[in-house]
């Protein structure tokens, strides 16, 4: 069955730190990956999303994802966090099935960014 | 606000009892989804609906839970004899995108259901 694992579930930076969060995957076939981001009291949104083509996306508030398929990894960076950048980020996988496209999340990964 | 909705916000019930959650998307969006997620865990795929059709149920969905979404609008996801294991955050989402095709969801607040 596939899988999405998130090995880092918690991590404390400072702002200005850089941050990378792991997310690997255990299909082989079709996959579109997304980043996820929860900021306390909010709903999920879209960080950013890979379909196809360059496997360096860009999204929202300075974060970027590396889709590498020989490693199955869509790790999440960021050069410089702030402390607004404080939420739970959840990698997702969309997978072929039947047609259609079932996602799997990952657990999460709580960040925490003190000023 | 023209995002996705859900109603109730909380629910605590006894358990035994049914409670059925509602769900209304942007309503250009032809697919939902709900969603189960536990405290420390993501969000775990439930069933989705290409407008009215029920197009995908995941093994760990129980009889116990239903969901229909009768006009191809508006979703209801309805448990019965609830049990205590029940209790966790219900996320709806909705997209737009023909099969075969992946879009961004956009996500609701979420009914948090505690079963005592």
């Amino acid at each position: 069955a596939q899988s999405v694992s998130q090995h880092n579930h918690h991590v404390i930076l400072s702002e200005a730190a850089s941050l990378e969060l792991g997310c690997n995957y255990s299909y082989g076939g079709t996959v579109n990956l997304f980043w996820y981001v929860q900021y306390p009291g909010q709903h999920l949104q879209l960080l950013l999303k890979y379909f196809s083509g360059d496997p360096l996306v860009k999204g929202i508030k300075g974060f970027e994802a590396e889709f590498i398929k020989s490693k199955f990894s869509f790790n999440l960076r960021k050069p410089s966090v702030q402390w607004s950048d404080t939420a739970e980020y959840f990698c997702a996988v969309k997978t072929l099935s039947g047609g259609s496209y079932i996602p799997t999340f990952g657990r999460g990964t709580s960040l925490i960014v003190h000023p | 606000d023209t995002g996705v909705s859900q109603d109730p916000r909380h629910k605590i019930t006894k358990r035994g009892q049914n409670v059925t959650f509602r769900c209304d998307p942007i309503s250009e969006h032809n697919r939902l989804y709900w969603y189960r997620q536990t405290l420390g865990q993501g969000p775990e795929f439930l069933t989705y609906f290409q407008n009215e059709a029920q197009l995908e149920k995941s093994r760990l969905l129980s009889n116990r839970f239903s969901a229909e979404r009768p006009k191809g609008s508006f979703s209801t996801l309805e448990i019965q004899r609830t049990e205590q294991g029940d209790s966790a955050m219900y996320l709806c989402a909705s997209s737009l995108g023909e099969q075969g095709n992946a879009y961004e969801q956009y996500f609701g607040p979420g009914t948090r259901l505690t079963v005592t």
